[in-house]
């Protein structure tokens, strides 16, 4: 159980071109889900948390303008990079939170990498 | 800030040992750990809620110092299939959020 899908795999777009990212949590529902960002050889940083029915809560320093999320589900969260620019390129994950044991455990998706053009 | 791990890297023969530490500035409610391989997501290993709890799963184990604010990864007899990069996520209380560690790549040669 816990399985967390994620769509595209990869996307490679032209500058200022919007980017769509697919989260799904296949086996159960999530009511949190998480946006990370990771650079190559670095840790994952958190971007946003996403809740259904409400907005996103964004990090500090993460533009929630350029970086839209719709959590339309509860197994379906988005996430839009709009007008993409070539720092934008990074791989991005999404995570699925469940409770167990007391606590939340998060499972991720496998990832999009996305190469801005 | 993210908590700091070490070692950051480590090279190891295969059947040795390794311990992977986790220390964070912040008072903690859980403790995750996740192993990454190169171009995959991270994948949950295990979480320890309390402090002094210890926590195993065939020959990886963890432990959590609440008082510390540490945790550490212990890995035995250490398999091929262990290689990749360690990170530990730390949770303060009430709060889902994870900060990731600054991460550990473990390599284990033949």
């Amino acid at each position: 159980g816990a399985v967390v899908s994620q769509h595209p795999s990869w996307v490679i777009c032209k500058s200022g071109t919007s980017v769509k990212i697919e989260c799904r949590s296949l086996d159960f529902q999530a009511t949190t889900m998480f946006w990370y960002r990771q650079f190559p050889k670095q840790s994952l940083m958190l971007m946003a948390t996403s809740n259904e029915g409400s907005k996103a809560t964004y990090e500090q320093g993460v533009e929630k303008d350029k970086f839209l999320i719709n959590h339309a589900s509860l197994t379906l969260s988005t996430l839009t990079v709009t007008s993409a620019h070539p720092e934008d390129s990074s791989f991005y994950i999404c995570s699925a939170s469940i409770r167990r044991q007391g606590s939340y455990e998060q499972y991720f998706g496998p990832g999009t990498r996305l190469t801005v053009t | 800030q993210q908590p700091v791990q070490s070692p950051q890297a480590v090279i190891l023969r295969e059947g040795e040992d390794a311990v992977i530490n986790c220390s964070s500035s912040k008072a903690l409610y859980s403790v995750h750990w996740y192993r990454q391989k190169h171009g995959e997501a991270p994948v949950f290993l295990m979480i320890l809620l309390k402090g002094g709890e210890q926590k195993g799963h065939d020959k990886i184990s963890a432990s959590f110092n609440e008082k510390k604010q540490q945790s550490s990864l212990y890995l035995t007899a250490s398999q091929l299939s262990y290689s990749g990069t360690y990170f530990c996520g730390t949770e303060e209380r009430g709060n889902e959020k994870l900060t990731f560690g600054t991460g550990t790549r473990l390599t284990i040669i033949p």
